[in-house]
């Protein structure tokens, strides 16, 4: 069975742009989280699909977003990137969300130049 | 709010050894999970081992066992018989049963010494 995948692995933009993340989770999987491995910022909750909803959000600006799309693969979107975004990003998916394991993808890394 | 602490940045371990990682917590609920999650330098997150509050039974997965306090407020990861390939960052999360979002520790890097 695959597990969650992203892509793409690196990304590299500059100051003022807009970055796309992808994530399919594990097949039957319908939440997905986001979350953000900022160095020095351990890991931070971005946000949570399911069913095709944003059902929480983490303390990110709103030039954080994304959206989960109706074969459950998510997308995250960061809009004006600031250098401070530069991390590793990743993504997991689980049954539902409530009482159900995590299970992480390989992560993106972006680097914000 | 919750949050997790791992008091040790650094740990390290002999080959064949048993090593012990501490975490604690803080929440005012009464149920709740909790995990044990290493990263290894692929930098993919790998779900090691899981307990419910409320079993009070402390969870294995063959070579790792939890030692899971709830009055303490206290969940601690032991590995036996250490072996190289568990040479990793380990996190400790937390979440609650109605919540989505896990909450993490700081991390514990773990070294393997052959």
């Amino acid at each position: 069975e695959a597990g969650v995948t992203q892509s793409p692995t690196h990304l590299i933009k500059t100051r003022g742009q807009q970055a796309t993340l992808r994530c399919s989770p594990i097949s039957g999987h319908t939440s997905v989280y986001w979350y953000q491995q900022a160095l020095g910022l351990g890991l931070q909750f971005l946000l949570w699909y399911d069913e095709g909803e944003e059902r929480n959000r983490g303390n990110f600006p709103p030039r954080f977003s994304g959206r989960q799309f109706p074969n459950y693969s998510s997308e995250l979107n960061v809009n004006a990137l600031e250098l401070e975004d530069s991390a590793l990003y990743l993504c997991a998916s689980s049954l539902d969300g409530g009482k159900e394991t995590q299970y992480f993808g390989p992560g993106t890394r972006l680097l914000v130049l | 709010a919750q949050t997790v602490t791992q008091s040790q940045p650094e740990m390290s371990v002999q080959e064949a050894e048993t090593v012990t990682l501490s975490c604690t917590y803080d929440t005012s609920e009464s149920d709740y999970y909790l995990f044990w999650y290493k990263q290894p330098p692929s930098r993919q997150m790998i779900l090691v081992i899981r307990q419910e509050a409320y079993k009070q039974q402390n969870a294995t997965e063959n070579r790792f066992s939890v030692n899971f306090q709830k009055a303490a407020k206290s969940f601690s990861l032991k590995i036996s018989d250490s072996q190289l390939g568990d040479a990793a960052m380990y996190f400790c999360a937390y979440r609650t049963t109605s919540g989505s979002r896990l909450t993490f520790g700081e991390g514990t890097q773990l070294t393997v010494n052959p």
